[in-house]
């Protein structure tokens, strides 16, 4: 078992809609969760992360994090083309170095 | 603020060769981390250092290593490269690596193609 996965898409979505990413996680150390958006050829970008059970919403992003199930997702409401890229989860153990990431999911906003 | 920059932007190298990638972190960033992301590939961590000390490794063999400089700059060396060592090499810095709740901020990347 992968210790983070993603499916790696293409999801593809129409202009306007709500894109939903999923990432599960295998380590329940896992105490804190980023998102990463990358355009093609260039370097990952922080969207956003979360640490806390529920819902964490910034703009058109909402981060949803339930570690019972050890599962993590991110929405993107009103979906542009311009959001067509690869989100990357990324984990990270308390007190520990490293960043573990899943593979991305690709995202395709139809125009 | 200075961002995380990273030079050269992209390099071309024949097997067997030397390589090093060089790494400035953003300010007031004490924690440097290396990744490797091949095409497709999530980017897969290298090692990480922490005031010019290496404070942890992923599965990468001894070829591949780095020093941290005094202002928290860092290099990446790579020893006898290997077709499968072309990818794109990031660069990524971060406030205090054990501090859960700090966001590691990467930097444009060096695409290293080896022939």
């Amino acid at each position: 078992q992968k210790e983070v996965e993603q499916n790696s898409g293409p999801l593809s979505v129409p202009e306007g809609a709500i894109a939903s990413l999923n990432c599960t996680y295998s380590d329940r150390g896992s105490q804190s969760f980023f998102w990463y958006r990358q355009y093609s050829g260039k370097s990952p970008e922080l969207i956003m992360f979360i640490y806390s059970n529920g819902d964490k919403e910034d703009g058109r992003f909402t981060a949803q994090l339930n570690k019972a199930s050890q599962y993590v997702s991110l929405l993107i409401r009103d979906s542009q083309p311009s959001d067509s890229a690869t989100y990357l989860c990324a984990v990270k153990l308390w007190g520990t170095y490293k960043y573990i990431f899943g593979t991305g999911t690709r995202l395709k906003v139809l125009a | 603020e200075t961002g995380v920059t990273q030079s050269p932007t992209h390099l071309i190298k024949t097997r067997g060769q030397q390589v090093t990638l060089r790494c400035s972190s953003q300010s007031g960033h004490n924690t440097v981390s290396w990744y490797q992301q091949a095409l497709g590939q999530g980017p897969q961590f290298i090692f990480q250092y922490y005031r010019e000390e290496e404070n942890g490794r992923g599965n990468f063999p001894p070829r591949f290593s780095g020093l941290q400089f005094p202002n928290y700059s860092s290099e990446l060396n790579v020893n006898a490269l290997e077709l499968d060592d072309s990818a794109l090499y990031l660069c990524a810095s971060s406030l205090d690596y054990g501090n859960t709740y700090n966001e590691q901020f990467f930097g444009p990347g060096t695409r290293l193609t080896v022939l």
